[in-house]
């Protein structure tokens, strides 16, 4: 399946520090979602966003439906060690399949 | 609730010999995913089940990989023979109808 250009690859980050990350994609999808992998474990979703223009949070977490719906960011505000792990963005079209991107490993220095 | 159990969660078996992946979905989700994760990507989708008809098997290799869910509820998924480029993630994932998909640890197997 395709994959989604998701950036940066990897980042390290200051405790305390917002970052963010971002996907895109060549294809118009109607969901994008994004999950987060702990080592040894499965991808945990994390937000959901259903419309173009869409801006969702969860706690800490920001995302955005882009308008041309074919990108999406993540917004981390006020990082803490529990945030190490790996983002992936999901785009989904008509057809319930769902297209990865190759993840943001997030690194936290104390 | 439970969450998506899949068993082993580890695997170490020599070239050439068969393998087997279980997973048991979250209690009435109807659609059932296989997933293979590979070192540094994504999840690449499988096969994905709607009660127990396969309804998207594209992605599979055939002449290797099968997979069964016989009462539209736990599955299996096979590798016979499995090869060096097999070692990877198998990722199980179900979700009520084309809703969201919520994922099971894994199985991360290792081909020697």
């Amino acid at each position: 399946g395709q994959q989604l250009n998701q950036s940066p690859q990897s980042m390290f980050i200051q405790e305390g520090e917002d970052v963010s990350m971002n996907c895109t994609s060549s294809s118009i999808f109607n969901t994008w979602l994004w999950y987060k992998q702990d080592p040894g474990e499965g991808p945990v979703l994390l937000i959901a966003l259903y419309k173009a223009g869409e801006l969702t949070s969860n706690g800490r977490l920001t995302a955005q439906f882009g308008i041309t719906r074919k990108d999406s960011f993540l917004n981390i505000s006020a990082s803490i060690p529990s945030d190490v792990g790996i983002y992936f963005c999901a785009g989904r079209g008509n057809d319930y399949k769902l297209s990865f991107g190759a993840g943001t490993t997030v690194t936290v220095r104390a | 609730e439970a969450g998506v159990v899949q068993s082993p969660r580890y695997k170490i078996i020599e070239k050439k010999q068969p393998v087997a992946f279980w997973c048991n979905p979250i209690s009435g989700h109807n659609t059932l995913y296989w997933y293979l994760q590979n070192l540094g990507q994504g999840p690449e989708l499988l096969i994905r089940y709607e009660n127990e008809e396969a309804v998207d098997d594209s992605q599979l290799p055939k002449d290797r990989f099968s997979a069964e869910r016989l009462k539209g509820v736990d599955s299996t998924l096979k590798i016979q023979p499995a090869e060096l480029g097999d070692s990877a993630v198998y990722l199980c994932a179900s979700s009520l109808a084309g809703f969201e998909q919520f994922f099971g640890p894994g199985t991360r197997l290792t081909v020697l």
